[in-house]
């Protein structure tokens, strides 16, 4: 069964240092979306992208992040300065399957990346 | 501002019951809704999808409800088991225009051998 997948499963680095989280959405899917959850509190939407291009932002991603489709099956998640504050579990996740007619139903997670910022 | 509320935000419970987690969302205006499982330090598992034009969806021992214009949903587990342990999200869409899901905090279930 087609599965969002997510490298790595736990990064750890220097506050000020940039990260890049990498996803890989379901392959027949079109919109792409990146969360948040901090320990203890609830899961977080950062940004929803599509045919491309940001599509949806929350406040919380500020100039500091960064999203991009390198290439036709990777989706990644760039954090330029890492600061304490954003330790937390990044999940990627995507919907949107053109297999049945491209709808936004039923969106499916990867298994998260770790992040610790010291 | 879309806000979803869980209770209880822990269950413990004995193996064989059934029990019912609530999910509350104070704007009665979504798309769909969908429950998720949580294992600790793991990702996000769907277990149901509900559109907002639909009453109930049913998946095995799993059955979820929708009373939009209360702004309430509640899954139904029966014949728990351990394995059910985990903690149980609740999240809404607001509009077919975004993607966007607005998460409960979630309820930690444990079911007692």
């Amino acid at each position: 069964e087609p599965e969002v997948t997510q490298t790595p499963s736990h990064q750890v680095t220097q506050m000020g240092q940039e990260v890049i989280l990498r996803c890989v959405p379901i392959s027949n899917h079109l919109y792409f979306y990146w969360y948040r959850q901090i320990l203890g509190q609830k899961v977080e939407f950062l940004v929803s992208f599509y045919n491309n291009e940001i599509s949806e932002k929350s406040e919380i991603f500020d100039d500091q992040f960064s999203v991009e489709r390198p290439d036709g099956s990777n989706f990644t998640l760039k954090i330029r300065s890492t600061k304490l504050e954003d330790s937390a579990m990044y999940f990627c996740a995507s919907d949107g399957d053109t297999l049945a007619g491209g709808l936004q139903n039923e969106q499916f997670f990867g298994p998260g990346t770790r992040l610790t910022v010291l | 501002k879309q806000e979803v509320t869980q209770i209880p935000a822990a269950l413990s419970v004995p193996e064989g019951e059934n029990l019912v987690l609530n999910c509350s969302f104070t704007d009665s205006a979504i798309y769909n809704l969908q429950w998720f499982r949580q294992d600790p330090g793991k990702g996000l598992t769907s277990l149901l999808l509900i559109q907002s034009s639909q009453r109930e969806q049913t998946s095995g021992r799993l059955n979820a409800s929708l009373d939009k214009s209360s702004g309430r949903s509640t899954l139904y587990i029966a014949a728990s088991q351990p394995g059910d342990s985990a903690t149980y999200l609740c999240a809404v869409r607001g509009s077919s225009n975004t993607g966007k899901l607005i998460f409960g905090q979630g309820t930690t279930l444990q079911v007692k051998p």
